[in-house]
């Protein structure tokens, strides 16, 4: 059954710490792996994309890698922000169908 | 710079009603799509539509739901009878290019139902 598994549920650091976050899929054939952005009530942001030939991917602050082997994806968060406090979430697209399986999401607390 | 819209924000109503949830793709997209979030859970997918007719759907959108382009630019989730655990975030969401391509949300509207 294709699955999304995210680790840590939630996580709490402080303003200007680094911090990673952990995905690891079961979604057979691998389309692209995606992390979004959730703040509370609002709809996700998109962050990265990654393909199956892509290891690492930046936009900002943000850098997403991709293990396809172990099917283990991570976010890094650098310098962390108070405004950086939100869910965030891995997706992962399998070629059969397309459709996104997303994860649970992480919830990022960051403390001033 | 564009983005999705979705009307109304908050939507209350009672069980058994129909309601309609509006949504405004980015202009030059192709790709639509319905998720919905009940709180403290998972985004679900719901639907997806392109060139006028569904592309995918999910288990969870049965005969209750349905989806209408009625025009270029409004994009619309209809949900019969509703009922209780109806209540959730919907989001609408679309892109250019494929399945691949980032997908954009709107801002969601939140259904309760009473």
């Amino acid at each position: 059954k294709n699955q999304v598994e995210q680790s840590p549920q939630s996580l709490i650091i402080l303003e200007g710490k680094n911090c990673t976050l952990q995905c690891n899929y079961t979604v057979s054939p691998f389309s692209n792996l995606r992390w979004y952005k959730q703040d509370t009530g609002r709809g996700p942001v998109s962050l990265t994309i990654m393909t199956f030939s892509e290891n690492t991917k930046s936009n900002g602050r943000y850098t997403a890698t991709l293990d396809a082997d172990t099917k283990q994806s991570s976010l890094h968060i650098t310098a962390s922000q108070l405004s950086d406090s939100a869910s965030y979430i891995c997706v992962v697209s399998a070629k059969s169908n397309y459709q996104l399986i997303w994860g649970a999401g992480t919830k990022l607390i960051i403390k001033p | 710079e564009p983005e999705v819209t979705q009307t109304p924000s908050h939507q209350v109503t009672q069980m058994g009603q129909e309601v309609i949830l509006r949504c405004v793709p980015i202009s030059n997209h192709l790709y639509f799509y319905w998720y919905r979030q009940i709180l403290g859970q998972k985004v679900e997918f719901l639907v997806s539509f392109y060139n006028n007719e569904i592309s995918e759907k999910s288990e969870i959108f049965d005969d209750q739901f349905s989806v209408e382009r009625p025009d270029g630019s409004n994009f619309t989730l209809k949900i019969r009878s509703t009922k209780l655990e109806d209540s959730a975030m919907y989001f609408c969401a679309s892109n250019l290019a494929d399945y691949t391509d980032t997908q954009y949300f709107g801002p969601g509207t939140r259904l309760t139902v009473l």
